[in-house]
């Protein structure tokens, strides 16, 4: 992930629109990536993961997209809705090694009604 | 019970206090974790514990002292702590050290005066 300092980016995106948060990651050696939500006050929560041996995975409005050429991950947000809004953290993992999860920095998708 | 509950949600503690935040789980997992935040920043690792040994020491302060008794409890004990320590401490879960998808707890927040 990339450092960004004392602010977070944030995204401000029209509640129904859709969204797409974006993580950049260092570690070729990175094969399985994961998007946590986080709202205030509360800890981390799972929305989707996807591993190196994929380009594509859907749920339940969310897509993830991995292009491990340029080490970039995105997560796309469909019919954004106000309960969306929250920080957004991508985090990776190798699977030799130390195999513990290494959180990007965050993004604040922030939804206007 | 896909929960992880942390103990305290709130703690304020002197820098010659000496306390303890607790975390349990009852999924069966077998990795536990903890984590720091700060604001605006990303989750950091500092311990993981795997069948109830450590795996893993960030290179953590000794004013950090970790203890798992048994598999569904995680203890952090805290003492000395400097006003820098300030954060939001974050247990989480996962099925097995190397099983990348952690499940968090809501946090303790942490302020040291």
């Amino acid at each position: 992930g990339e450092s960004v300092g004392l602010h977070l980016p944030t995204l401000s995106v029209q509640e129904g629109d859709n969204s797409i948060i974006n993580c950049a990651y260092s570690n070729s050696a990175s094969d399985y990536f994961i998007w946590y939500k986080q709202e205030s006050g509360k800890g981390p929560q799972f929305i989707i993961d996807i591993r190196s041996n994929m380009d594509k995975r859907q749920g339940q409005r969310v897509t993830v997209l991995l292009n491990k050429t340029v080490k970039h991950l995105s997560l796309q947000i469909a019919a954004t809705q106000p309960g969306d809004s929250a920080v957004y953290f991508c985090a990776e993992k190798e699977d030799t090694g130390r195999r513990a999860l290494t959180f990007g920095s965050g993004t604040r998708l922030q939804v206007q009604p | 019970d896909t929960e992880v509950t942390q103990t305290p949600k709130h703690l304020v503690m002197g820098m010659t206090n000496k306390k303890s935040l607790k975390c349990e789980q009852h999924m069966g997992h077998r990795a536990m974790y903890w984590y720091k935040q700060k604001a605006k920043k990303p989750p950091e690792l500092m311990f993981v514990y795997s069948y109830e040994k450590l795996s893993i020491n960030e290179s953590v302060p000794s004013r950090f002292s970790p203890e798992c008794p048994n598999s569904s409890l995680l203890n952090l004990h805290l003492h000395a702590l400097q006003p820098e320590d300030s954060a939001l401490y974050l247990c989480a879960s996962s099925p097995g050290y190397g099983n990348e998808k952690l499940f968090f707890g809501s946090g303790t927040q942490l302020s040291v005066l």
